[in-house]
């Protein structure tokens, strides 16, 4: 059974570009979460995704969009790239029943630079 | 705001020590304590996930504990190994949020 998976590993970008970056769920799991984390910090939530949808969404510019297929895959999406934009983008997957404490699967994250 | 603290932001043992640190969280609106191991270069494996005042939890030579009217959470390593080198993260995620993660402790066991 796959876990999360996430592509690509790394990523270098250059200022004002646009990323893409995609998360296989958990077999199993519907709900997908993106998280980011700068360096010295923990991740920071900036959204998640349930029925193809945006369910909740954390202190992030419009900047960042995300979508999920029915496949229950998702992507997140960084448009006009900020140099403070250079993180770890990290995916997790959830068994969506709206509340908590359900149990996230993370996966490696992808390794975002931007120049 | 939800402001999750970790302490120490980093610890180095020798290995066989025994060692813990800590968690805090605004006692209020308490839902749910969740304890994560993140080994460099790989995804965050749950360790714990807590609820009740005065839980304790216990994996292999891991073990956890839970005091949510004043706000804290205990992780403890018995007999440290090299294996145990990771970074912990604990997250709190009010009812019906999503997670707010801690800054991490990183810990290092040395051989």
């Amino acid at each position: 059974d796959a876990g999360v998976t996430q592509s690509p590993t790394h990523l270098i970008k250059t200022r004002g570009q646009q990323v893409t970056l995609r998360c296989s769920p958990k077999s199993g799991h519907d709900t997908v979460s993106w998280y980011q984390q700068a360096l010295g910090q923990g991740p920071q939530f900036i959204f998640q995704y349930y029925e193809e949808e945006e369910r909740q969404r954390g202190n992030f510019p419009d900047r960042f969009s995300g979508h999920q297929f029915p496949n229950y895959s998702s992507e997140l999406n960084v448009n006009a790239l900020l140099l403070g934009d250079s993180a770890l983008y990290l995916c997790a997957s959830s068994l969506g029943t709206g509340t908590s404490p359900y149990e996230q699967y993370f996966g490696p994250g992808t390794r975002l630079t931007v120049t | 705001i939800l402001n999750v603290e970790q302490s120490p932001q980093s610890l180095h043992v020798q290995e066989g020590d025994s060692t813990n640190f800590t968690c805090s969280f605004p006692s209020s609106n308490f839902y749910a304590l969740h304890w994560y191991r993140w080994e460099t270069a790989k995804s965050p494996e749950a360790l714990f996930v807590m609820t009740l005042n005065g839980d304790e939890k216990k994996k292999g030579r891991i073990s956890a504990t839970l005091n949510t009217k004043e706000g804290y959470s205990y992780l403890y390593i018995k007999g440290s190994q090299p294996e145990d080198s990771a970074t912990y993260l604990c997250a709190s995620p009010p009812y019906g949020q999503n997670f707010v993660f801690g800054p991490g402790t990183r810990l290092s066991v040395l051989p």
